[in-house]
């Protein structure tokens, strides 16, 4: 089975610039994670879908963090305008219920 | 506030010798633990979990103890190889919320040869 994918790898912007994250999860997952991974911390959830919809997205930064997931499947988080602190690895990860989570390889965010 | 502690960043160990990774929680309504291995340029992958209903569980050469009472987890590795060098991240989460999970802040096992 193939596994979570994302892009891109890398991506390097200045400050105030906007960036987006793309996650295409395993087929038949419907819950869908997006975790921010600060060097040194672990991982710290974003936001949580399940299917299309939003179940909680209580710790994503609205002011300039959003994301959605269109039909289900495919999920984009976009950043608008970056910090110096979002500086992170961008995790995406897919569950199906009554199974644990796979992470993608995620995207690694330098914002100068 | 953080709800899952690893206060060890770093861990070397000799092959074939024990590791014994630490986790301590704070929030008594997790009541599901989990292990999982992180190498460079990859996405975490599940080690080992278990319920809070148990006190041990074992996977080959990995077993992941809890105590309840201490809000404590701990996970062996016997015999330690030196492919198990990574980062452990010890996460919990609360029945009925989804599944999300909390995690630590990770420990990076260095098996040495």
């Amino acid at each position: 089975e193939a596994g979570v994918a994302q892009s891109p790898r890398y991506k390097i912007i200045e400050k105030r610039q906007s960036v987006a994250f793309w996650c295409n999860p395993i087929s038949g997952h419907a819950t869908l994670y997006w975790y921010q991974q600060i060097l040194g911390q672990g991982p710290k959830l974003l936001i949580q879908f399940q299917n299309n919809g939003v179940v909680d997205d209580s710790q994503l930064p609205k002011d300039r963090f959003s994301a959605e997931r269109l039909k289900g499947v495919d999920s984009t988080l976009k950043i608008q305008p970056a910090k110096l602190e979002d500086s992170a690895v961008y995790l995406c990860a897919s569950r199906v219920q009554g199974y644990g989570y796979t992470f993608g390889s995620g995207t690694r965010l330098t914002v100068v | 506030d953080q709800q899952v502690k690893q206060n060890s960043p770093s861990l070397s160990v000799q092959e074939g010798r024990i590791s014994i990774l630490n986790c301590d929680y704070t929030n008594s309504m997790f009541d599901y633990f989990l292990w999982y291995k992180k190498y460079p340029a990859e996405g975490p992958t599940f080690l080992i979990s278990i319920s809070s209903i148990k006190d041990k569980n074992e996977d080959g050469r990995f077993t992941v103890f809890l105590n309840k009472s201490a809000k404590h987890l701990s996970l062996h590795i016997v015999p330690s190889q030196p492919g198990d060098s990574a980062v452990y991240f010890c996460a919990a989460s609360v029945s009925g919320s989804a599944r999300q999970l909390t995690f630590g802040s990770g420990t990076q096992l260095t098996v040495l040869p």
